[in-house]
C-alpha cells in the first residue's frame, strides 16, 4: 500500500522564478493537504484541496496556488520565489468522510531552497 | 482558537531514562489531539492521536500520552529511552480539520 508521495526531493531555484511541487496521496485518499516547515519550526497550513476544489486556506499570498486532479494527486505552485519560500513542503492526505479527528499521513516532502 | 504550546525546544536524556515532552493546548471546543515524529530528512510519522474516550492514549514505539482537561495539557511519555528515539517531535490539535503545530522538541538521547 503506497504512502504519500512527494517529487522532487530537493530543488534549488532563484529569487523571483516559479516552481511546481507534485503530491500523489495514499492509497483510498481524497483529500490532501499542504504545508510549509521553515527550518527549525512546525509545518504550517497552505491549504487544502478536495473534490478538485480549494476547501481551506491558511495565511499565505496569492502566490501559493494549488490543484488537484480527478486522480486526487495535487500541485503546489509558488510564483515569485523569494528568500522566504525557502522551506520543507509537505503533502499530507486524509479520507474525507472520516476526516475529523483521524490523523493525516504525511510524504517526506520536497526540500526547496531558493538562492 | 487553537493553538499549541512546546514547552523546551530542546530536551536530552540518557538511554534509559524516562522521556517527557511537553504540550500545552489552547481549544474553544473539545480537541484532537496529536503526536507527530519527525527524523532527519522524513516527513511527520503520525505517534498517536486522542480524540474521545480513554484519556491515556497509547502510541507506536513505546510512547502514551495523557490528555488532562483540566490543565489542557497532552504530555509524552515514554518509560525508557532508546537511541533510536532522538528526533524532533511535534504535537498539534486539529482546527477545523487542519493541523495546527506546535514549534517542536529535539530529543536528543546519549548512551
Amino acid at each position: 500500500d503506497a504512502g504519500v508521495t512527494q517529487s522532487p526531493t530537493h530543488l534549488i531555484k532563484t529569487r523571483g522564478q516559479q516552481v511546481t511541487l507534485r503530491c500523489s496521496p495514499k492509497s483510498g485518499h481524497d483529500t490532501v493537504s499542504w504545508y510549509q516547515q521553515a527550518l527549525g519550526q512546525g509545518p504550517q497550513f497552505i491549504f487544502q484541496y478536495y473534490e478538485e476544489e480549494e476547501r481551506q486556506r491558511g495565511n499565505f499570498p496569492d502566490r501559493f496556488s494549488g490543484h488537484q486532479f480527478p486522480n486526487y494527486s495535487s500541485e503546489l505552485n509558488v510564483n515569485a520565489l523569494l528568500l522566504g519560500d525557502s522551506a520543507l513542503y509537505l503533502c499530507a492526505s486524509s479520507l474525507a468522510w472520516d476526516r475529523v479527528g483521524q490523523p493525516q499521513h504525511f510524504g517526506d516532502g520536497t526540500r526547496l531552497s531558493i538562492l | 482558537a487553537q493553538s499549541v504550546t512546546q514547552l523546551g525546544s530542546h530536551v536530552s536524556v540518557s538511554e534509559g531514562a524516562l522521556v517527557l515532552l511537553r504540550c500545552n493546548y489552547s481549544s474553544s471546543v473539545p480537541p484532537y489531539l496529536f503526536w507527530y515524529v519527525q527524523y532527519p530528512n522524513q516527513g511527520l510519522q503520525l505517534l498517536l492521536k486522542y480524540t474521545t474516550g480513554a484519556t491515556l492514549v497509547k502510541g507506536i514505539n513505546g510512547f502514551e500520552a495523557e490528555f488532562k482537561k483540566s490543565e489542557t495539557s497532552f504530555h509524552l511519555t515514554k518509560p525508557s529511552a532508546h537511541m533510536s528515539d532522538a528526533a524532533e517531535y511535534f504535537c498539534a490539535v486539529t482546527l477545523d480539520d487542519k493541523l495546527i503545530f506546535g514549534t517542536g522538541t529535539r530529543l536528543q538521547v546519549f548512551p
